[in-house]
């Protein structure tokens, strides 16, 4: 199973929004409804922060927001502060009981 | 609180063994899927392997199938990772994290992680 496809890297302003894309198949990415989006800082364990493309858990803001076309999968983070530098991962489920994690993107608060 | 926390890890050789241990609180453990996943250094994310509630189910990604298997003590509220045959592409921080939607692990998303346990697998 291959990892799901992110853009190394992504920046923003303090107060800009960013958008980080997840590009998978049929598969996976397109075939089901459980996509899920990680944020982790450097030495830190992974935090969910969107579930089913696009659901938060209680006490993730609301400028962290999911959705998807196709077989590709999207996070906006909006109003960008400091505290939201850190790597994302994109996971969905991939079929035939296997799970799939995206290639992780690092995203920088200019 | 939900809490979970790895222990085990360490420098082995290759083809040598290790059994990583995964110690859950704050939640009804037997209620809940569990998975591991691991990150080698600089890397992304990879799962590694997932197990159902009752320890009746148990699934693996291709990587480690055969050498890896994963269990569970419901009655000492842990989660566990034998890990045979081990190569350097092993070397990775292993994390364990809670399936929170019942069920099958796959339709989940995790949390919480652990803090992760780092294996070292070199000559």
């Amino acid at each position: 199973q291959s990892a799901l496809t992110q853009p190394p890297s992504a920046s923003g302003s303090p107060g800009q929004s960013v958008t980080i894309s997840c590009t998978g198949t049929s598969s996976d990415v397109g075939g089901y409804n459980y996509v899920s989006w990680y944020q982790q800082h450097p030495g830190k364990a992974p935090k969910v922060m969107i579930y089913e493309v696009s659901k938060r858990p209680p006490g993730v803001p609301d400028r962290f927001s999911g959705s998807k076309s196709g077989n590709t999968a999207s996070l906006t983070v909006s109003g960008l502060q400091a505290d939201d530098e850190a790597d994302y991962y994109c996971n969905s489920y991939a079929g035939s009981n296997n799970l799939v994690f995206g290639t992780g993107t690092k995203v920088t608060v200019l | 609180e939900e809490q979970l926390l790895e222990s085990g890890g360490g420098l082995v050789r290759p083809g040598g063994s290790l059994r990583l241990s995964c110690a859950a609180s704050g939640f009804t453990f037997s209620s809940y899927a569990m998975s591991w996943v691991r990150q080698a250094p600089g890397k992304g994310l990879e799962w590694v392997s997932g197990i159902s509630g009752s320890g009746a189910s148990t699934y693996y990604a291709d990587s480690v199938k055969g050498r890896f298997t994963i269990s569970r003590d419901n009655s000492r509220n842990t989660l566990y990772m034998q890990m045979n045959s081990l190569r350097a592409e092993d070397t990775a921080a292993y994390y364990c994290a809670k399936a929170v939607r019942g069920g099958f692990f796959g339709y989940s998303w995790f949390d919480p992680w652990g803090q992760g346990t780092l294996v070292s697998v070199s000559s």
